[in-house]
Parts: C-alpha cells; sequence; structure tokens
C-alpha cells in the first residue's frame, strides 16, 4: 500500500512568517511523529500522537511549533513566526503496534528553509 | 532516561569489502528493541534490520546482520560485500517494549568507494 506521504517536499519561507507542514501516514497506523532534522545531523524528536492518547509534546523547541492530527490520520505541524534557525528538514513517521510490528515507517521529509 | 551512542562519524569501505557501523546504548530496562535505518541522499529513511532485545540469535537480512551484545549494551551492524548503494547515513535507534518514544544515535555517515 501507499506509504508516509509529506508536503510540500520544499518550502522556502521569509523570517516571521507562518508555515503548515503535512504528514499523510500510513492507513490504520495509530502512533504516528513527528522529527526535525538538521543538515547533516541526526533527528530531533518533536512531537507523536498515538491513539486516542494526548500527544508527547515534550520535544517541541518553542511555542511556536505546535501540531495537530485530525480523526486520527492526517497530521499538520505549524511553525509561526519562522526563524532562520527553524531551517531543517522536517520527516514524519507512523507506526502500527502489533505482536510482531513496532518499527516505523518515514515520508521522505519536508525540506525547509527561511530566508 | 535512554540514550543511543555511534561514536563513527564517518566511516568508508571498498566496494566488496565488509564494514561494522558501532551502537552502544544505555537503558535500565530489560525488553526493548534495536533498529538500523538507512537514509540515503533522497533522504527517505529505510528499516534495515531489527532486533528484539529477548532473541539471543542475532537478527540477518541479506548482506546486513547485526552483533547484539545484551550485556555490553552494544549493538552493531555489519554490511557484506558492500554495494555502491550502501553509501548512506545509518541511524540506530532504540525503543522500550511497550512505549512509542524512539531514541535515535547521531548517525553514521557511510562512504563505499569504487
Amino acid at each position: 500500500g501507499a506509504g508516509v506521504s509529506q508536503s510540500p517536499s520544499n518550502k522556502v519561507t521569509e523570517k516571521g512568517k507562518d508555515v503548515e507542514l503535512r504528514c499523510d501516514p500510513i492507513s490504520g497506523h495509530t502512533a504516528l511523529y513527528w522529527y526535525r532534522q538538521s543538515l547533516g545531523q541526526g533527528l530531533e524528536f518533536l512531537i507523536y500522537f498515538q491513539g486516542n492518547s494526548a500527544p508527547d509534546k515534550s520535544g517541541l523547541p518553542s511555542d511556536r511549533f505546535s501540531a495537530e492530527r485530525t480523526g486520527g490520520s492526517v497530521s499538520t505541524l505549524t511553525i509561526q513566526r519562522t526563524q532562520q534557525e527553524d531551517s531543517a528538514v522536517y520527516l514524519c513517521a507512523s507506526s502500527i503496534r502489533t505482536s510482531d510490528t513496532y518499527e516505523q515507517y518515514f515520508g521522505p521529509g519536508t525540506r525547509l528553509t527561511v530566508t | 532516561a535512554q540514550t543511543v551512542t555511534q561514536s563513527q562519524p564517518e566511516m568508508s569501505v571498498q566496494e566488496a569489502e565488509t564494514v561494522t557501523l558501532s551502537c552502544t546504548y544505555d537503558t535500565s530496562e530489560s525488553d526493548y528493541y534495536l533498529f538500523w535505518y538507512k537514509q540515503p541522499p533522497s533522504r527517505q529513511m529505510i528499516l534495515v534490520i531489527r532486533q528484539e532485545a529477548y532473541k539471543q540469535q542475532n537478527a540477518t537480512e541479506n548482506r546486513f546482520s547485526v552483533n547484539f551484545q545484551k550485556a555490553a549494551k552494544s549493538f552493531s551492524l555489519k554490511i557484506s560485500d558492500s554495494q555502491l548503494g550502501d553509501a548512506a547515513m545509518y541511524f540506530c535507534a532504540y525503543l522500550t517494549s511497550g512505549t512509542y518514544k524512539y531514541i535515535f544515535g547521531t548517525g553514521t555517515r557511510l562512504k563505499v568507494l569504487a
């Protein structure tokens, strides 16, 4: 079936503008994750959603960052008043927990450039 | 808190040779999972191999195998018969059983030389 998709693939925005990044997880996956990856660096956890539980927002770097997951499916990561240090690749992943399945499946990412 | 350490920022291997990427982790849990992910220049993260901590047998997927040393908290990835397409960033990841938060290492960039 279809994998995790993200849009847009690239986004260039001016400092101070708001941006929305979208993630469509694999159908049926109950968990959805957002990560940030700066150039050549590792993955920085931002937030995850699991079913109907309250999201774990412990990785959000500031109150300019927020995320929603509507209907247990599509998620939107919003960055308000973007700063140059927000420039990075934003990766989304989804997973489903079964007796023998627990790995994450990643989307292709959105490259955000703040000028 | 759990941590994952990849001490090799960059590695090189000659095509057709074997290379081992290191990963160590720290946890007080006894039941967990470990993963190796590959991220090629296209940036799409792909699962390479996974290991359940309760299994003593090392996982193997074609040319990829792991050396899982639970007591030493070590989880290295061996790539045999390296191919040009293996060139990528490789990330080691940890997940405590029953939880949902994955912990990633900082990655190792693998270069494959023709």
